[in-house]
């Protein structure tokens, strides 16, 4: 079965520490995995997603088949990251995305 | 990027009668756009899954008769609550997924309030 765990609710961290939002999958083929990111009173928003293999105002993210995790990482966090982040899966294309039940990250000045 | 827009952002309405929101994705054509439930600080929940031209894919525990979902362009979607009830109350979402991508793009988002 399709499944996105993210065992943290909240992740509260100090500007300009390290910052790691977990994501395991479980999916049976082979999955496009996402980070979405949802900020104070704004709509959900792609931030990156596996294939591109970029970095995204800093955040970045590898696909580990071998451990189906799929972790957000910053080295240095800044305030305006505090905002909900979601890891999702698809199957591809127009297949259906599930989302994870989200982590808030709450940067502290 | 691209824009998808629901209407209306916020709505009440009393117990029984049925309500529809819309999902237009305004610069591209979407075959395909999901609709979401989202519960206060909770994650969003799969509704259903609206194909052009065809019937909605409805997830596990989804009425379908309830939730009436139609896609008769590539740029809009609805859903209709019907015989809406207090329980309905909620944070609908919907998307448009551009499939060479598979990247989602978001509404903002409607909330129901159901007296």
């Amino acid at each position: 079965a399709q499944r996105v765990t993210q065992p943290e609710k909240l992740l509260s961290v100090f500007k300009g520490a390290p910052v790691e939002l977990k994501c395991n999958y479980s999916y049976s083929g082979s999955p496009e995995l996402f980070w979405y990111v949802q900020y104070s009173r704004q709509r959900l928003q792609l931030l990156l997603r596996h294939i591109s293999r970029e970095s995204i105002k800093g955040f970045t993210a590898d696909l580990n088949k071998g451990e189906t995790s799929f972790h957000l990482k910053k080295p240095f966090a800044q305030e305006e990251d505090s905002a909900m982040y979601y890891c999702a899966l698809s199957g591809g294309g127009g297949f259906k995305t599930i989302f994870g039940a989200g982590t808030r990250l709450f940067v502290k000045a | 990027g691209a824009v998808v827009s629901q209407h209306p952002s916020w709505v009440i309405c009393k117990s029984g009668t049925s309500v529809k929101i819309e999902c237009r994705s305004l610069d591209f054509q979407a075959t395909t756009m999901f609709w979401y439930r989202q519960f206060p600080k909770q994650s969003l929940m799969l509704m259903a899954t609206s194909n052009e031209g065809s019937k909605a894919t409805y997830e596990q525990g989804v009425e379908k008769d309830k939730f009436l979902i139609n896609h008769a362009s590539l740029t809009l979607s609805t859903l209709t609550v019907t015989s809406a009830h207090p329980e309905d109350s909620s944070f609908y979402i919907c998307s448009a997924s551009r499939t060479s991508t598979g990247e989602l793009f978001f509404g903002e988002g409607s909330r129901l309030t159901v007296l």
